[in-house]
């Protein structure tokens, strides 16, 4: 069965102070592993999709990277716009997505 | 804005009542989703349609289905609600692997 946990659940940064999102997936074969942002009483809004081990994918303050076990959602220099939980989801084969329980990321001013 | 578009954003009713949720997915896309999110659950996926055949399943109880109509847009049926089944419903659509998601609609059971 697949499997999904996201780290850390809540994360509360000063602006401009970076860090990182971990997610850690178990898959019997990943077709792709997907990143969302999401904001309160919001649908998820597409990010990033990641394939293979070593590739890397940017878009503005955010970089995702991935190996065989886990991805990191890099975030550099937040600003307060960039609150809002994001979540991880896998799909191996034609099986539906598995979304992890998001990270809760807060940026205070 | 995604391209999926679902009514109504809010929905209020009785336990024991019968809903209807309808989506609508971006242009092209043939897969349509359906997913729950609670509080204390996730994201959690209900079932998928693929061009009006029903292409998965997940944890859909008896009591809500689905269908897909030939116009691709998609309907989810909840029925003999409970308290519990309050939640953000959201639909998602795809044309190959990343999935789309709409604005999702609130259900109350009160």
């Amino acid at each position: 069965e697949d499997q999904v946990t996201q780290s850390p659940e809540a994360l509360r940064l000063q602006e401009g102070e970076s860090s990182s999102l971990n997610c850690s997936y178990t898959v019997s074969g990943l077709r792709g592993l997907f990143w969302y942002r999401q904001d309160p009483g919001k649908g998820p809004e597409f990010l990033f999709t990641l394939y293979s081990a070593g590739e890397e994918k940017e878009k503005e303050r955010l970089k995702a990277t991935l190996t065989k076990k886990e991805s990191f959602l890099h975030i550099t220099a937040p600003k307060p716009e960039d609150s809002a939980t994001y979540l991880c989801a896998v799909q191996s084969g034609n099986t539906p997505l598995v979304f992890g329980k998001g990270t809760r990321l807060s940026v205070i001013a | 804005d995604s391209g999926v578009t679902q009514t109504p954003k809010h929905l209020i009713t009785a336990t024991g009542q019968r809903v209807t949720l309808r989506c609508s997915p971006r242009s092209g896309d043939l897969s349509v989703y359906w997913y729950q999110q609670s509080l204390d659950q996730g994201l959690q996926f209900l079932i998928q349609y693929y061009n009006g055949e029903e292409r998965a399943k997940g944890n859909i109880l008896e009591r809500f289905s689905a269908q897909q109509f030939p116009d691709l847009h998609s309907e989810l049926n909840l029925s003999s609600l409970e308290l519990g089944d309050s939640a953000l419903y959201f639909c998602a659509s795809s044309g190959d692997e990343t999935q789309y998601f709409g604005p999702g609609t609130r259900l109350l059971v009160l």
